[in-house]
């Protein structure tokens, strides 16, 4: 199984920061890799998929890269409602999809 | 607009058996793959199951496979996970969600279920 790393496992940041959550796969997926964002008690919504296309609805600030093993989600200017638990996942091998373990991040 | 809402969840003992419901509505149900994904309480997402469109083709992860059954009736628009020999480990809220049209990402989840395997 394609194992998915996410790093860091959390992160505390400040309203207006730019911050980056990196994930890396166990084998090369191609773009087969996809964001999620989760708040409390709520279930996972989709931000970006194709590593870097943009869900529609998703604020702009959200932006995605990489493809083969390393992946990365920039979110440029941070937003009160950015404060939430955000998953990578690949898809490549279909359809025994993998998240990554979560990155919380947190207001400082 | 596209709804999935699951039920199903309870407390059952040890062993015991509970079968999930997704009701889908807002698309065309029969012409999508269909997965169930968990998460225990505090953990991250675990896929769990996964149902081809026209219900031709099923696959598990390791952890469940052989004690879930996934399942879809296209004529109700309803997806179900049976669930047998439950154990502790299966303690999770339980979402349906579905595929996009021309990737493996989930664009729409349920809101979840709660499993709560316990003597």
């Amino acid at each position: 199984a394609i194992r998915m790393t996410q790093s860091p496992s959390s992160l505390s940041a400040s309203t207006g920061d730019r911050v980056t959550i990196t994930c890396r796969a166990s084998q090369g997926i191609s773009s087969y890799l996809a964001w999620y964002q989760q708040k409390p008690g709520k279930a996972p919504k989709l931000l970006i998929y194709a590593a870097s296309t943009l869900q529609s609805g998703v604020p702009s600030r959200f932006s995605g890269s990489g493809s083969g093993t390393d992946f990365t989600l920039t979110i440029s200017c941070l937003q009160s409602e950015d404060f939430a638990t955000y998953y990578c996942q690949q898809y490549y091998s279909y359809p025994l999809y993998t998240f990554g373990q979560g990155t919380k991040l947190e207001i400082k | 607009q596209v709804q999935l809402v699951e039920s199903g969840g309870g407390v059952v003992q040890p062993g015991g058996s509970l079968r999930l419901s997704c009701a889908a509505s807002g698309f065309t149900f029969s012409s999508y793959g269909m997965h169930w994904v968990r998460q225990a309480p505090g953990k991250g997402l675990e896929w769990v199951a996964f149902i081809r469109y026209d219900g031709s083709n099923k696959y598990y992860a390791d952890s469940v496979k052989g004690r879930f059954t996934i399942s879809r009736d296209n004529s109700k628009n309803t997806l179900y996970l049976q669930m047998n020999s439950l154990r502790a480990e299966d303690t999770a809220v339980y979402y349906c969600a579905k595929c996009t049209v021309t990737t493996g990402a989930f664009d729409y989840w349920g809101q979840g279920t709660l499993v709560t395997v316990s003597s």
